[in-house]
C-alpha cells in the first residue's frame, strides 16, 4: 500500500499570501488529520476530518482551513500568510476502527518570506 | 500550558545499551499513548502503544511502561542500534475528543 502522500513538499509563499496544501490518506483510510510542527511548539493538532466531515479542531485562528473530498483526500489552506505560519505541514491518516494509530506523509514545508 | 512534556531534549547512548526515553502528562483524560520515530526529511512514524488500561507493553526491543498514578510513561529500548538515532516524540490521546497531543521530541543519538 503506497503511504501517505503530501504535495507539495517545499512551498514558498510572501506575507498576505494565501496557500492550499495538499494530502493523499493511506487507501482505505477515512480520518485525515493535520499538524503544524515548529522549531518552539512541536507537533501542534490543526483539525481532523473524517467521511468529508470536520470531527475536531485545535486552537488555530480562523485563517487555518481544512476540506475533506469523498474519495478522503484533504487539503488545508491558510489565507493571509504571516511570517510565523512557517512550518513543517503535517498530515496523517488512520484505520477505521484504530483511530488512535496514526500514519503521517513526509510534511509540506512552508517558508513564508 | 504544555500537557505533554518530554524534558530530556537529547540524548547519547552506547550502540548495544539501553536507551531510556522519558515523557510526563498532565491530562486525566488521556487514555492512550503512543510513540513515534521521525528521521530528518520523513514524518513521524508509529513505534509502540498503549492503553491507559496496562502498564506495560513489549514489541521486539521496544517496551513503553505506563505509569498511570505518577502520570509518566517511558519507552525503553534494548539493546539500542545505530539506526535507532532519529527524534522520538510522545503523544497522548484522549479517545473521546480524538485528538493526539504531541510532547517536543528527544533527539537520540546511538553512538557505534
Amino acid at each position: 500500500k503506497a503511504g501517505v502522500t503530501q504535495t507539495p513538499r517545499y512551498l514558498i509563499k510572501t506575507r498576505g499570501q494565501q496557500v492550499t496544501l495538499s494530502c493523499s490518506p493511506i487507501s482505505g483510510h477515512r480520518s485525515v488529520s493535520w499538524y503544524q510542527q515548529t522549531p518552539g511548539q512541536g507537533l501542534q493538532f490543526l483539525f481532523e476530518y473524517f467521511s468529508e466531515t470536520q470531527r475536531n479542531k485545535g486552537n488555530f485562528p480562523g485563517r487555518f482551513s481544512g476540506r475533506q473530498f469523498s474519495n478522503s483526500r484533504s487539503e488545508m489552506n491558510v489565507s493571509t500568510l504571516e511570517l510565523g505560519d512557517s512550518a513543517l505541514y503535517l498530515c496523517a491518516s488512520s484505520p477505521e476502527g484504530l483511530r488512535n494509530i496514526q500514519y503521517f506523509g513526509a510534511g509540506t514545508r512552508l517558508s513564508v518570506l | 500550558d504544555q500537557q505533554v512534556k518530554q524534558n530530556s531534549p537529547s540524548l547519547s547512548v552506547q550502540e548495544g545499551r539501553i536507551s531510556i526515553l522519558n515523557c510526563d502528562y498532565t491530562n486525566s483524560m488521556f487514555d492512550y499513548f503512543l510513540w513515534y520515530k521521525k528521521y530528518p526529511a520523513e514524518g513521524p512514524t508509529f513505534l509502540i502503544s498503549i492503553s491507559s488500561i496496562k502498564d506495560k507493553n513489549e514489541d521486539g526491543r521496544f517496551t513503553v511502561f505506563l505509569n498511570k498514578s505518577a502520570k509518566h510513561l517511558s519507552l525503553h529500548i534494548v539493546p539500542s542500534q545505530p539506526g535507532d538515532s532519529a527524534v522520538y516524540f510522545c503523544a497522548a490521546r484522549d479517545t473521546n475528543a480524538g485528538k493526539s497531543t504531541f510532547g517536543d521530541g528527544t533527539t537520540l543519538t546511538v553512538k557505534p
